[in-house]
């Protein structure tokens, strides 16, 4: 079955270093990704989001990069804050409308 | 409205009770769906709908749930005969469109059984 999931459940960084956070997929026909961050009590808000045909997109502070040939995407934040402290999820849209969610990496940020 | 917007945002309920979730999506937006969020999970999808029709409910974990969609505008989902491994976060979300766009989430209603 399809099947999204992160490496690392919980990742620490010096605030101002940039983080990594990272992906696996097995649905090798999945062609849409996207990353969410999740503030405690709040809902997932969409960060950035990569079809198939790329390789890499850019936003504000962010980057994904998508590597089809190991089914693995990653999240780069650069200048990490204290208000990027969240649980990012990466979920595939490639089941029809759904999307599936793998299991999250809690982010924090030291001060 | 400015967001998705979802009541209660806490509910407790007794085991066997039944709950009525809601969800208020953006307006116009045609796409909604509902996902249960276990402690320290990823969402799981539940169901879609696309106006009032709802077109996939294969994520529905049993027939004491229960999702509707009347008018295409406000949904709401029921649990009847709650049972403890039904706490979780239930998040709803729009789309303006049909899938494959950025989904706006709402922020839950955390569903704690007793």
């Amino acid at each position: 079955g399809e099947s999204v999931g992160l490496h690392l459940p919980t990742l620490s960084v010096q605030e101002g270093d940039n983080s990594i956070i990272n992906c696996a997929y097995s649905n090798s026909a999945s062609d849409y990704f996207i990353w969410y961050k999740q503030e405690s009590g709040k809902g997932p808000q969409f960060i950035i989001d990569i079809r198939s045909n790329m390789d890499k997109r850019q936003g504000q502070r962010v980057t994904v990069l998508l590597n089809k040939t190991v089914k693995h995407l990653s999240l780069q934040i650069a200048a990490t804050q204290p208000g990027d402290s969240a649980v990012y999820f990466c979920a595939d849209n490639n089941a029809g409308n759904m999307l599936t969610f793998g299991g999250g990496t809690r982010l924090m940020v030291k001060p | 409205g400015a967001g998705v917007s979802q009541s209660p945002r806490y509910k407790v309920a007794k085991r066997g009770q039944d709950v009525a979730l809601r969800c208020d999506p953006i307006s116009g937006h045609v796409s909604l769906f509902w996902y249960q969020q276990a402690l320290g999970q990823g969402p799981e999808f539940l169901t879609y709908f696309q106006n009032e029709a709802q077109l996939d409910k294969s994520g529905l974990p049993s027939d004491r749930f229960f999702a509707e969609r009347p008018e295409g505008s406000v949904s709401t989902l029921k649990i009847q005969r709650t049972q403890q491994e039904d706490s979780a976060v239930y998040l709803c979300a729009s789309s303006l469109r049909q899938g494959r766009d950025g989904y706006t989430f709402g922020s839950g209603t955390r569903l704690t059984v007793v």
